[in-house]
Formats: structure tokens, sequence, C-alpha cells
């Protein structure tokens, strides 16, 4: 089973500044099979980027993904107001249980 | 407009059955996997299981398998997810989500349903 370990927690940062939010594996996973989401309070999850790097559609482009292997990182160049929110990072491996999220960092203000 | 609609909240007591629903619309529902996924009060995100409402090809969790059952009707365009037997334990906020077909090469939940809040209370 492939574990993804979620780092900072919990990152504290202001509008303007650059968020870099890290996603570690147990094993190595491919890059078509890292997704990362973000979820408000009180709303469903709202997928970001898929195969590690692609923007989903509408996702601005100051969010981006990167990473290989077991290192995994979103990063958000400029922060709005309205990113302050949970990020989780979700795997697929063929072994069971096929897929796996994340703990989440808390990005607060 | 691809939308997931699911059924509402539901208060039930230890022992009772319930099946809750995830209604697809604006695209074709028989070329998309259908997952769903749990989150307890306050936790991060549980993959239950996932669906291919195709040919109701039908993968668990193995914390999942045996605890609750997932299927599809394409006549209608609609997952379901099933217990025969609740629990406390199963309070939770569950959500369905597209998935791309495996042959696109990715792995991700595009749209999310709004989610449907189970309480299961004496």
């Amino acid at each position: 089973e492939i574990v993804l370990t979620q780092s900072p927690g919990t990152l504290s940062l202001s509008p303007g500044e650059r968020a870099t939010l890290s996603c570690r594996a147990s094993q190595s996973v491919s890059s078509s099979y890292l997704a990362w989401y973000q979820q408000k309070p009180g709303q469903a999850p709202r997928l970001l980027i898929y195969g590690a790097s692609s923007r989903a559609t509408g996702i601005p482009d100051r969010f981006s993904g990167s990473g290989s292997g077991t290192d995994f990182t979103l990063t958000i160049s400029r922060l709005e107001p309205e990113d302050f929110a949970v990020y989780y990072c979700q795997q697929y491996d063929s072994s069971f249980p096929l897929y796996s999220f994340g703990q989440g960092t808390k990005l607060e203000i | 407009e691809v939308q997931l609609v699911q059924s509402g909240a539901e208060v039930k007591k230890p022992g009772e059955s319930l099946k809750i629903s995830c209604k697809g619309s604006g695209y074709s529902f028989t070329s998309y996997w259908i997952g769903w996924v749990r989150q307890m009060p306050g936790k991060g995100l549980e993959w239950m299981g996932i669906i291919y409402p195709g040919d109701s090809d039908t993968r668990y969790s193995p914390s999942f398998q045996g605890q609750v059952t997932i299927s599809a009707d394409k006549s209608i365009s609609t997952a379901y997810l099933q217990w025969s037997s609740l629990k406390a334990s199963d309070t939770a906020m569950y959500y369905c989500a597209r998935h791309p077909k495996y042959s696109s090469g990715f792995r991700y939940f595009d749209y999310w349903g709004q989610g449907a809040l189970v309480t299961v209370s004496s």
C-alpha cells in the first residue's frame, strides 16, 4: 500500500506570498497517477492538477504542480484570498487499495 | 455542463439499511467511472470504491469491501452506495466523483457531487 504524507500539516501565509506544498509517497508513483485537490469548508473537493503537472479546466495559472517518483509539489505563486483552504494529493497504484489521499495541508492566513 | 447530483442528507439508526444516489448529467454516463469517497467529520478523504457504469465493473478498497455495495443503473445515469446495516462509525459525508476511462492514462476525479451527509445515531 502506498502512503502519501503531506507537509506541512498547516501553512500560514499572507495574500501575495508563494505557497509550496509537499506530497511524499512511500513508494514510487507514476506521474500520470498523481493529482491535487482543493477543498474549502462545506464544499466538495475540486480538482486542481492531474498527471502531476497538468492544470484542470478553469484552474488559474498561479497553481502549478511538479515532481516525480516519490516527491511531488503543489505551488501557488501568488496567494489570493480565495486560495486559503485544505489541499490533498491523491495517487493511484495497481495494487490495492488502488487510490489513496494524503492527509491534507491546511493553508491558512 | 457536467453535473453529479447526490441524494439528500440522511439520519438513520444503527442496524438500518441505506442507499444513497449520485445522478450524472451533461456527459456520457457509461463512458466514465464513478468513485465514492468518504470524509468523516473533521477528517480527510478516503477512497471507498469505483464503478464503471458501462459494464458495472466494480473495485473496492479493502477497508470498505464487504461493508458497502456500489452499483449503477445506466438507464437512469445513476450510481449508488448502499449499506445493509449501518453503524455509528458510518457517520460521514459521502462524495461521488467522476473518473476518466483508464485508457486515458490518467487517474483523477474531475467532477464531484455536492456530498451526502449520513448521520447514524440511536
